[in-house]
């Protein structure tokens, strides 16, 4: 496809269960990036993976949140013991960098992720 | 602590006149500096980008950065109701580093 892409595009799931969030970027962008957005507020940096290098993951906020990207393409964000405070858009993201074009992000719909 | 400070408004603005969307940052050694539109429900969309010091102008959309005033603003001309959306700032820190995004300021613009 030519954008972003991600799956599921709506999670409800039950607090203590794990969810998996899955990300296509656009093909050739070697830079990933998972944010999310809860209700009302501003982007939330999670993860970044660069090419073959280590991932950021300063941003991810405890140790049940992890994230794996296979073949420098495909990346699964998941969520371990959900709690309530998870509920948010998890939103992917994907830039080819070069130098300055690393701030060029494009979008995925997002995954909307409700945890009852 | 790398920070993007926006007011989150929302602007009203009447069709037609100039919104005027505002941003600070912290660290002096940004480099890049970008403006996403998100509409309701939607996911954001880059709409500028400004490098150096001075004005970026792309149709109605001017980009303005003052990296003396660590400042960077977005003025958006011939305002339109599709223009009605949160507009957030985001900043780059330079290398390969993420994009640090402000919480967003929301434009209303009535008809």
């Amino acid at each position: 496809g030519a954008g972003v892409s991600q799956s599921p595009s709506n999670k409800v799931t039950e607090k203590g269960k794990d969810v998996e969030l899955r990300c296509d970027p656009i093909s050739g962008h070697t830079a990933l990036y998972w944010y999310r957005q809860s209700l009302g507020q501003g982007l939330e940096f999670l993860i970044y993976f660069q090419g073959n290098s280590a991932p950021d993951k300063s941003g991810l906020p405890s140790d049940r949140f992890s994230a794996e990207r296979t073949g420098g393409s495909v990346s699964t964000l998941t969520i371990q013991r959900t709690q309530q405070e998870d509920s948010a858009v998890y939103l992917c993201a994907s830039s080819f960098l070069g130098g300055r074009n690393a701030g060029e992000l494009f979008f995925g719909e997002g995954s909307r992720l409700t945890v009852l | 602590q790398k920070e993007v400070e926006q007011n989150s408004g929302p602007l009203s603005v009447p069709e037609g006149a100039i919104a005027s969307l505002n941003c600070t940052y912290s660290d002096r050694g940004s480099q890049s500096f970008f403006w996403y539109r998100q509409y309701s429900g939607k996911s954001p969309e880059l709409i500028m980008f400004i490098y150096s010091n001075g004005d970026k102008e792309d149709g109605r959309f001017t980009a303005q950065l003052n990296k003396a005033s660590q400042y960077v603003s977005l003025l958006i001309r011939d305002s339109q109701p599709s223009d009605s959306a949160t507009y957030l700032c985001a900043v780059n820190y330079g290398g390969y580093s993420t994009l640090t995004f402000g919480k967003g300021t929301m434009l209303l613009v009535s008809p």
